[in-house]
């Protein structure tokens, strides 16, 4: 079974560009959530899609923004990068019903460097 | 709000000595609570959660946990770490559809 896929892995952008990063959900799987991990402020939540819903969303500007298709796959935008967006984008999938009491399944993350 | 502390952020061990990972959480109803570890450059794999049920909870790896509920802790074990555990390592309580992680803590093993 194929695990969360995750595209592209690496990614240089350039201050006030816009980013659109991509999440395979493992298969069946319908709920697909979003973290940024940095060095400094370590793993936040940024939101969570479910059947093609945001059910919750972090403390995040408007700036990022994400989808869900109805096969599950995820994208997730930052429009206006900067400097400080720069980070690991890790993409997590379950596979339904209450999304706490099943594990989540973590793919290896987009590296998005602005520069 | 839901909120995880890892007091350590980087501990050294020998190979073969024994791990103890500190976690402490806060959370307003029973809490689901998770290791996770990352190495370099790669993903979170999840090495053991509580959700219910009996205390002390077996993962992957030889790793253990004891969810205590009055000290607020879920603290990582291994009797015995392999140079291969070198890695950084993630508590998160889990609720409202998020995770919340704590800071991490590294773990380094000397020969």
């Amino acid at each position: 079974k194929a695990g969360v896929t995750q595209t592209p892995r690496y990614l240089i952008k350039t201050r006030g560009q816009q980013v659109t990063l991509s999440c395979s959900p493992i298969s069946g799987h319908r709920s697909v959530s979003w973290y940024q991990q940095t060095p400094g402020q370590g793993l936040q939540f940024l939101f969570e899609y479910f059947s093609e819903t945001q059910r919750n969303k972090g403390n995040f500007p408007g700036r990022f923004s994400g989808r869900q298709f109805s096969n599950s796959r995820s994208e997730m935008n930052v429009s206006t990068l900067e400097l400080g967006d720069s980070a690991l984008y890790l993409c997590a999938s379950r596979p339904t019903g209450h999304p706490m009491n099943t594990e989540a399944f973590f793919g290896q993350g987009t590296r998005l460097t602005v520069v | 709000a839901q909120s995880v502390t890892q007091p350590d952020i980087h501990i050294t061990v020998s190979e073969g000595a024994s791990l103890e990972l500190r976690c402490n959480y806060s959370y307003g109803a029973t809490p689901y609570l998770f290791w996770y570890v990352q190495s370099p450059g790669q993903g979170l794999q999840l090495l053991l959660k509580y959700f219910s049920g009996d205390t002390l909870v077996q993962g992957i790896k030889g790793f253990e946990a004891e969810f205590k509920r009055s000290q607020s802790s879920f603290n990582l074990r291994k009797p015995s770490v392999h140079w291969s555990d070198a890695a950084e390592y993630f508590c998160a309580v889990g609720g409202n559809e998020k995770l919340t992680f704590g800071t991490g803590t590294r773990l380094t093993i000397i020969p």
